[in-house]
């Protein structure tokens, strides 16, 4: 199956300040890439779709200027929390597709303090 | 409108019994169905996909039956081991693949 990676794992900020996540296609180009929050024991809420060259594409409720999304080359996409607050604690998981199949990153856990 | 509906919510079996979850869709132009699994603190792994054209998916414990008239799908995990504890998504998605609709999940533990 396809590799896709995301730095950091895990990150803790502290509140006001802005957090990059990186989303890498390891072995594939994925032209478009998918932006996931997830909160404890709950499903997958889709932020965003990530469009190579282009801009993002944001689901209804999710603020464009708060979660800032690149995605600047064929593997790779970042999303920038901006002025963190608590409440944007969460598991953050990237996703791209490649022959019709969703693959998943290993996720970051941002804790805001 | 939740586009993809899963049951149950959490599920506990037996270790050696068979765990199945259901999932259920209304838009008729979807055309594939993949299954995730994910444990703590990971991201989903893609576990098995069917798509419309077939009634059933088989690869080792894990199986997909897929009833097309009357829009469901589900998974059967076989011979359920503990290391199968985790949550499990189904998703729904068109011809596209741009999209793709997640059910809510079910939790299965499996007890030795």
């Amino acid at each position: 199956g396809a590799v896709v990676s995301q730095h950091p794992s895990r990150v803790i900020c502290k509140s006001g300040t802005s957090v990059k996540i990186e989303c890498r296609s390891l072995d594939f180009q994925a032209t478009t890439m998918f932006w996931y929050r997830q909160f404890p024991k709950k499903s997958l809420m889709l932020m965003a779709t990530s469009n190579e060259g282009s801009k993002a594409t944001y689901e209804q409720g999710v603020e464009k200027d708060k979660f800032l999304i690149n995605h600047a080359s064929l593997t790779l996409s970042t999303l920038t929390v901006t002025s963190a607050h608590p409440e944007d604690s969460s598991f953050y998981i990237c996703s791209a597709t490649r022959n019709y199949e969703q693959y998943f990153g290993p996720g970051t856990r941002l804790t805001v303090t | 409108q939740q586009q993809v509906k899963q049951s149950p919510q959490s599920l506990i079996v037996q270790k050696g019994g068979i765990s199945i979850i259901n999932c259920a869709y209304e838009n008729t132009a979807f055309d594939y169905f993949p299954w995730y699994q994910q444990f703590p603190g990971k991201g989903p792994a893609l576990l098995i996909a069917i798509r419309p054209d077939v009634s059933e998916k088989k690869e080792g414990r894990f199986t997909i039956s897929f009833n097309k008239s009357a829009k469901q799908f589900s998974l059967h995990i076989m011979d359920s081991q503990p290391g199968d504890s985790a949550t499990y998504f189904c998703a729904a998605a068109g011809s596209t693949g741009n999209q793709f609709y997640f059910g809510t999940g079910t939790s299965l533990t499996v007890i030795p």
